[in-house]
């Protein structure tokens, strides 16, 4: 595609319910991150896929957070059990590099993720 | 732990002057420097990307320059214009990969 995109835009959900974020990646690219933004803040790293695997998750929050890319394309964020400090923009990105590649990273316009 | 600050935390101009927004980051080892722009409610635009071995990158009427070793990085902005009003952060990335952000800088330009 032409660049990395995310769905839904917007997300409302109960307290409590399970919720699926979606993140399409830039054809070809092989590096693939979820990142959390609060109001007023930067993102901050959840993270990283290289292909299928997950290459560093130490940003996941607590373990009511996965995320997979069984195909190495698409990606999920899952959250179990959601709570209202869940709220906040999801936002995706990919980059084209592999190992020890130092490439630029592009972004999709976020999911915005309202818990009540 | 890397860090990264960036002040001031807003800025107001009048339209037509030069600016310049800051960026600081506590770890050196850097692979590179990113600066993007993101406007209310949307994702982030990559603006630019300095690796660690250059000193500046310019596109159109932005400049972005990197002194790695004492852990800094400017964006210049000539000419401003009200349709650079936007929040600007800047990321670094090291040997994990993961980009670490800033808080940004919220410009406002004013006509």
């Amino acid at each position: 595609g032409a660049g990395v995109s995310q769905t839904p835009s917007n997300k409302v959900t109960e307290k409590g319910k399970y919720v699926e974020l979606r993140c399409d990646p830039i054809s070809g690219h092989t590096a693939l991150y979820w990142y959390r933004q609060s109001l007023g803040q930067g993102p901050e790293f959840l993270i990283y896929f290289q292909g299928t695997g997950a290459a560093d998750d130490s940003g996941l929050p607590n373990d009511r957070f996965f995320a997979v890319r069984p195909e190495g394309s698409v990606s999920t964020l899952k959250i179990q059990r959601t709570e209202r400090g869940d709220s906040a923009v999801y936002l995706c990105a990919s980059s084209p590099g592999g190992q020890g590649v130092n490439t630029e990273a592009f972004f999709g316009q976020g999911t915005r993720l309202t818990v009540v | 732990k890397q860090e990264v600050t960036q002040i001031p935390a807003a800025l107001s101009v009048p339209e037509g002057e030069n600016l310049v927004l800051n960026c600081s980051f506590t770890d050196s080892a850097i692979y590179n420097l990113q600066w993007f722009r993101q406007d209310p409610g949307k994702g982030l635009t990559s603006l630019l990307l300095i690796q660690s071995s250059q000193r500046e990158q310019t596109s159109g009427r932005l400049n972005a320059s990197l002194d790695k070793s004492s852990g800094r990085s400017t964006l210049y902005i000539a000419a401003s214009q009200p349709g650079d009003s936007a929040t600007y952060l800047c990321a670094v990335s090291g040997s994990a990969r993961q980009l670490t952000f800033g808080s940004g800088t919220q410009l406002t330009v004013l006509p």
